[in-house]
């Protein structure tokens, strides 16, 4: 059973064009976290949202925190071929431990 | 220096051999980790360390050995691994300052195929 689910799992999209990465789950989160992965290397923290309804921007990336803090979505406005990579994220229930979705691997073409 | 450093990046081994996965970081954090992650999945947690001392471990079977030897290393023994445990392997490191899970640092990780 997967606890938070990513939607899409796989995106390839032309450069410029503008995406939203969805993260939903029936549970309540004590925050969320979006990370992105690229081949051979660590997930690197974008942002971690932990208010209801919080919105969060990084230069063309804007990250929302759904108001029951049960779902958060990512999106990306005029994608570049930089953005490329796998996109998680992964959320805090309590004190218990990080869950991760199964990702979403997202390519923008030139 | 924010930086979670793995050692070796690459590794393979028999599955009669013994090695250790590395990892250091010198950014004050309290909390360290182990994950795995398989291709094309997320990162499963492994084991998580505060304050030097052990306080999860996610089942994970006996031939996988932590040891956390003082607050800016954390080693991963292993011995008498199988084909299945291949596997990109993941250190990363936390502030305890809130809690647990706060702003997790990763390494670069070490992508281990056991033959």
């Amino acid at each position: 059973t997967q606890l938070l689910k990513q939607s899409p799992q796989f995106l390839s999209i032309q450069e410029g064009e503008n995406l939203t990465v969805y993260c939903n789950s029936s549970s309540v989160f004590s925050s969320l976290q979006w990370y992105r992965q690229e081949p051979g290397e660590g997930p690197v923290l974008l942002v971690t949202v932990v208010t209801g309804g919080e919105v969060k921007k990084l230069k063309r990336l804007t990250f929302q925190f759904g108001d029951a803090r049960k779902d958060s979505s990512l999106h990306i406005t005029a994608a570049q071929p930089g953005d490329t990579g796998l996109y998680l994220c992964a959320g805090v229930q309590g004190a218990q431990k990080l869950v991760f979705g199964q990702g979403t691997r997202l390519t923008i073409n030139p | 220096d924010t930086e979670v450093t793995q050692t070796p990046k690459h590794l393979v081994m028999g599955m009669t051999n013994k090695k250790s996965l590395k990892c250091e970081q010198h950014m004050g954090h309290r909390a360290m980790y182990w994950y795995k992650q398989k291709a094309k999945k997320p990162p499963e947690l492994m084991f998580v360390y505060s304050y030097e001392k052990l306080s999860i471990n996610e089942s994970v079977p006996s031939r996988f050995s932590p040891e956390c030897p003082n607050s800016s290393l954390l080693n991963l023994h292993l011995h008498a691994l199988q084909p299945e445990d291949s596997a990109l392997y993941l250190c990363a490191s936390s502030p305890i300052g809130q809690g647990l899970w706060e702003k997790l640092f990763f390494g670069s990780g070490t992508q281990l195929s056991v033959l």
